[in-house]
């Protein structure tokens, strides 16, 4: 099936950093979801990208659809301790089918 | 407008025991996903329903089913439990009729003993 590589693993930065992550895949996506979770609760949607090339903010984050349709970044501007969590990056294909990455760590040391 | 909420948050089976998860989404959507996330194969598709009709289905054995009712409400079912089956059970919402902006309730931890 197809799969969505999401890089880093983890990552423990220093408030105040910035932050970027990524998904990679070797398929074809149409639209792009970035999402985080809190321990014991389910995923937010933070960003939804729909077209390629996208580039949409919301507050600190940032992220953008691949021109190639095949991937997709996730940053983090000057970052504080409420954004430690797990960051899920999601493709969903012309099937209608959702596949999820991985997921990045985020650690932040006050 | 109240989230996606899936009762019961917390469940302990046995081992060849039966369960019912139920997932009631966002007031006005109509599709309904199940996810299963563990720490070793994170987040993997279960199914999705819309209408109440299984649109999409991932790659789970039969013992996994789900149904959808007519107010969008939905339950999930895993018969004959495997210690194996213990995870985070996630359902996501969402409106229209494609799939977009899943919105996710707090998720039910199953434990199977």
């Amino acid at each position: 099936g197809q799969q969505l590589n999401q890089s880093p693993q983890s990552m423990f930065i220093q408030e105040g950093e910035d932050v970027s992550m990524n998904c990679t895949s070797s398929s074809i996506f149409n639209t792009w979801l970035w999402y985080k979770q809190d321990p014991g609760e389910g995923p937010v949607l933070l960003i939804a990208l729909y077209k390629a090339g996208e580039l949409t903010s919301n507050g600190r984050l940032t992220a953008q659809f691949g021109i190639t349709r095949k991937d997709s970044f996730l940053n983090i501007s000057a970052s504080i301790p409420s954004d430690v969590g797990i960051y899920f990056c999601a493709g969903i294909n012309a099937g209608n089918m959702l596949t999820f990455g991985g997921g990045t760590r985020l650690m932040v040391k006050p | 407008k109240a989230g996606v909420t899936q009762t019961p948050r917390y469940l302990i089976k046995t081992r060849g025991q039966q369960v019912t998860l139920s997932c009631s989404p966002i007031s006005g959507h109509r599709s309904v996903s199940w996810y299963q996330q563990t720490p070793g194969q994170g987040l993997q598709f279960l199914f999705e329903y819309f209408s109440e009709t299984q649109r999409n289905k991932g790659n789970f054995p039969g013992r996994f089913s789900g149904r959808q009712f007519s107010n969008s409400r939905s339950e999930m079912n895993v018969s004959t439990l495997e210690l194996g089956d213990s995870a985070l059970y996630l359902c996501a919402s969402s409106s229209g009729t494609a799939i977009h902006e899943q919105y996710f309730g707090p998720g039910t931890r199953l434990t199977v003993t």
